[in-house]
């Protein structure tokens, strides 16, 4: 696997529901990203992992939770959600400290909250 | 506080065609510049970054260019084709994580 990987793809969950959103890069990289992007609205950037600690995390409602257990791997609990919170789910990598500081994304999560 | 505006929203063009993609920022003050592509229900692509201290940027068709002082960057898309059609979007990293504009809707009819 190269580049960066997100599962599942798809997801369908209901209000009551908890499940997770996984996301892997294979880049080497030293921080990753979650971002929301929803019908009509630019991309929305919702946490910012750097060396494994949370760097940025924009008011973001606790019903996402996000963990970071190693540089190369990034959940998002999901828990209680609204129909709302539907939306494709992107992460993101980048070589932090210098250097381009290009970000990669992994294809993305199509959520759907019923 | 960073915004990204892209005009025009949408753009369609007939095969073969030039075109130009408009990004504006408000904050000059940035690190680099992306241009993304995205097509529909999928994630984005990296095409060109400029650092800030670059004018521009060349990728066989594309060309991105950078005016850090007047806040402005264009995507230059040569001999388009229908498999070019995909939303742009431009996005700068600066104090703040990477902020994004809403993109521009690009179809090429063949």
């Amino acid at each position: 696997e190269t580049g960066v990987t997100q599962t599942p793809r798809h997801l369908v969950m209901g209000m009551t529901n908890k499940k997770s959103l996984k996301c892997e890069q294979h880049l080497g990289h030293n921080a990753m990203y979650w971002y929301k992007q929803s019908a009509k609205k630019p991309l929305e950037l919702m946490f910012v992992y750097s060396l494994e600690e949370r760097v940025e995390n924009n008011s973001v409602p606790s019903r996402f939770s996000p963990e970071c257990p190693n540089s190369s791997h990034l959940f998002l609990h999901l828990h209680t959600l609204q129909p709302e919170d539907s939306a494709l789910y992107l992460c993101a990598s980048s070589q932090d400290g210098g250097g381009l500081r290009e970000q990669f994304f992994g294809p993305g999560t199509r959520l759907t909250v019923l | 506080k960073q915004e990204v505006t892209q005009i025009p929203a949408a753009l369609s063009v007939p095969e073969g065609e030039n075109l130009v993609l408009n990004c504006s920022f408000t904050d000059s003050a940035i690190y680099n510049l992306q241009w993304f592509r995205q097509d529909p229900g999928k994630g984005l692509t990296s095409l060109l970054l400029i650092q800030s201290s670059q004018r521009e940027q060349t990728s066989g068709r594309l060309n991105a260019s950078l005016d850090k002082s007047s806040g402005r960057s264009t995507l230059y898309i040569a001999a388009s084709q229908p498999g070019d059609s995909a939303t742009y979007l431009c996005a700068v990293l600066g104090n703040t994580p990477l902020v994004f504009g809403k993109g521009t809707r690009l179809s090429v009819i063949a």
